[in-house]
C-alpha cells in the first residue's frame, strides 16, 4: 500500500528557510516522480515544482525559482522540500504528492497527508 | 500562464441530485493531461479522474468527466452524502501543473 508521510507542522519567523520531508514506501521509490504542492488557507492548489527521483533532475514554477530546492535521500526512500526567505504568504499547508505513471501520467495519485508551515512574525 | 476557471464557485445540491462542475482553460488542453481532484476538509485532494474522462481506482462511477479544448466537466449522479467536498481540476502543459480554484459542492 503506497503512503506518503510527511514531517510535522514548523513555525518560521520572515526571512528564514523551512525544510519539509516526505517519506514514501509501499511502492518503488524511483520509478515515479514526486511533486510538492502547497495550498494556502481557502485557496486552491499551487503547484511549486518536481523531482525527478532517478536523476535528481528538477522543474520549479516560476513563482518559487531560487527560493525553492526540491531533493531526494533514495536511501531512505524521502524528498525534502526547502524553501527560503519565508514570507508571511508563505503560510500554508505543503503536499508531496506522487506523479502517476503509464495512463496517470501528469496526475497526482497519492498524496501526502499534508504540512502546514506558518510564518509570522 | 495558463489559467484554469471553475464554476460555478458554490453548488447547493441535495443527496440524490446530480452535480454538474465546469472547468475552463485559458488554452487547449491536451486530453491526456487533465485531472479532477476531491478535497474535504483536513484532507489532502484525491484523485477521481485522469485523462479527462478516466476514474482512478477506486473512485464509483456515479463520478464521470468530460470535455475536450478549453471546455471540461465533471459530472457526479446521484449525490451522495460523502461527495458533499471541494472539487478542482487541474492540467498539465508544457513543464507546468495548473489547478483551478475549486467548486464547492454543499448540502
Amino acid at each position: 500500500q503506497v503512503h506518503l508521510v510527511q514531517s510535522g507542522a514548523e513555525m518560521r519567523k520572515p526571512g528564514a528557510s523551512v525544510k519539509l520531508s516526505c517519506k514514501a514506501s509501499g511502492y518503488t521509490f524511483l520509478g515515479y516522480n514526486m511533486h510538492w504542492v502547497r495550498q494556502a488557507p481557502g485557496q486552491g492548489p499551487e503547484w511549486m515544482g518536481w523531482i525527478n527521483l532517478n536523476s535528481g533532475g528538477t522543474k520549479y514554477a516560476q513563482k518559487f525559482e531560487g527560493r525553492v530546492t526540491m531533493t531526494t535521500d533514495t536511501s531512505i526512500n524521502t524528498v525534502y522540500m526547502e524553501l527560503k526567505s519565508l514570507k508571511s504568504d508563505d503560510t500554508a499547508v505543503y503536499f508531496c504528492a506522487r506523479e502517476g505513471s503509464g495512463d496517470y501520467d501528469s496526475s497526482f495519485d497519492y498524496w501526502g497527508q499534508g504540512t502546514l508551515v506558518a510564518v509570522s512574525s | 500562464e495558463s489559467v484554469l476557471t471553475q464554476s460555478p464557485g458554490t453548488l447547493s445540491l441535495s443527496p440524490g441530485d446530480t452535480a454538474t462542475l465546469s472547468c475552463r482553460a485559458s488554452q487547449s488542453v491536451n486530453t491526456n493531461y487533465f485531472a479532477w481532484y476531491q478535497q474535504k476538509p483536513g484532507q489532502a485532494p484525491r484523485l477521481l479522474i485522469y485523462g479527462v474522462s478516466s476514474r482512478a481506482t477506486g473512485i464509483p462511477d456515479r463520478f464521470s468527466g468530460s470535455g475536450s479544448g478549453t471546455d471540461f466537466t465533471l459530472t457526479i449522479r446521484r449525490l451522495e452524502p460523502e461527495d458533499f467536498a471541494v472539487y478542482y481540476c487541474q492540467r498539465y502543459s508544457g513543464s507546468v501543473w495548473t489547478f483551478g480554484q475549486g467548486t464547492k459542492v454543499e448540502n
